[in-house]
């Protein structure tokens, strides 16, 4: 068990470029989460999987942000046309299905620092 | 729909000494609760978590929280804090049922001094 990762690290992009990421979950776990982190506040919520199916996406998801789990494993998280609003943090975290107990706890990955100039 | 407050934007506090860090939450559905810890440019680690049974729940790195459904309070304490323990704190809440997203609190930087 390596851990959530997340790729890449860092990102610096202009204004109006398109970007993505991606997020390797702990294995066999079926819950993907997508949250934003900006300065000085805690993370929201964008979306989330369970296996390859997109269950809720928030209404920070803007129409220009879209999340993948084609197979059930990896997700990826386009943003297009950015702007300098989009410049965050972008946690994924993964879980095994909930509703279990101690199942019911997400672990998170050491995120992508999106910076648009 | 759910909320976490807390209160304290920052608190200092000098080695070995205690403290305690605040979270109140509201929502109109049984929750679970967690304590996250964030050191600078990472990613959040799990310090403790409330999900049934004893309301005191001792967590990683001496920390421990206690769930106060009355007061809908989950504040975090720690009797000895280190150097290492400097970082920012985030208070989370999860529905029981359904989706089981997280909501967070605005966090609370940890300052530990000399």
């Amino acid at each position: 068990d390596t851990g959530v990762s997340q790729d890449p690290r860092h990102k610096i992009t202009k204004r109006g470029q398109n970007v993505t990421f991606r997020c390797d979950p702990i294995s066999e776990h079926n819950r993907l989460y997508w949250y934003r982190q900006t300065l000085g506040q805690g993370p929201e919520f964008l979306t989330y999987f369970q296996n390859e199916a997109q269950l809720e996406k928030s209404r920070l998801l803007s129409d220009r942000f879209s999340a993948e789990r084609p197979k059930g494993s990896f997700s990826t998280l386009e943003i297009q046309r950015t702007e300098q609003g989009d410049s965050a943090m972008y946690l994924c975290a993964s879980s095994p299905t909930p509703g279990q107990g101690a199942r019911d706890t997400q672990y998170f990955g050491p995120g992508t620092r999106l910076t648009v100039l | 729909a759910q909320s976490v407050t807390q209160l304290d934007s920052q608190v200092p506090v000098f080695e070995e000494a205690p403290v305690e860090l605040r979270c109140n939450y509201s929502s109109s559905v049984s929750v679970y609760l967690f304590w996250y810890v964030q050191y600078p440019n990472q990613g959040l680690q799990l310090l403790l978590k409330y999900l049934s049974g004893s309301t005191l729940v001792k967590g990683i790195n001496g920390f421990e929280a206690e769930f106060n459904k009355s007061q809908t309070s989950f504040h975090l304490r720690k009797p000895s804090v280190h150097i290492s323990d400097t970082a920012e704190y985030f208070c989370a809440v999860s529905s029981t049922g359904g989706g089981n997203k997280l909501t967070f609190g605005t966090g609370t930087q940890l300052k530990v001094e000399l």
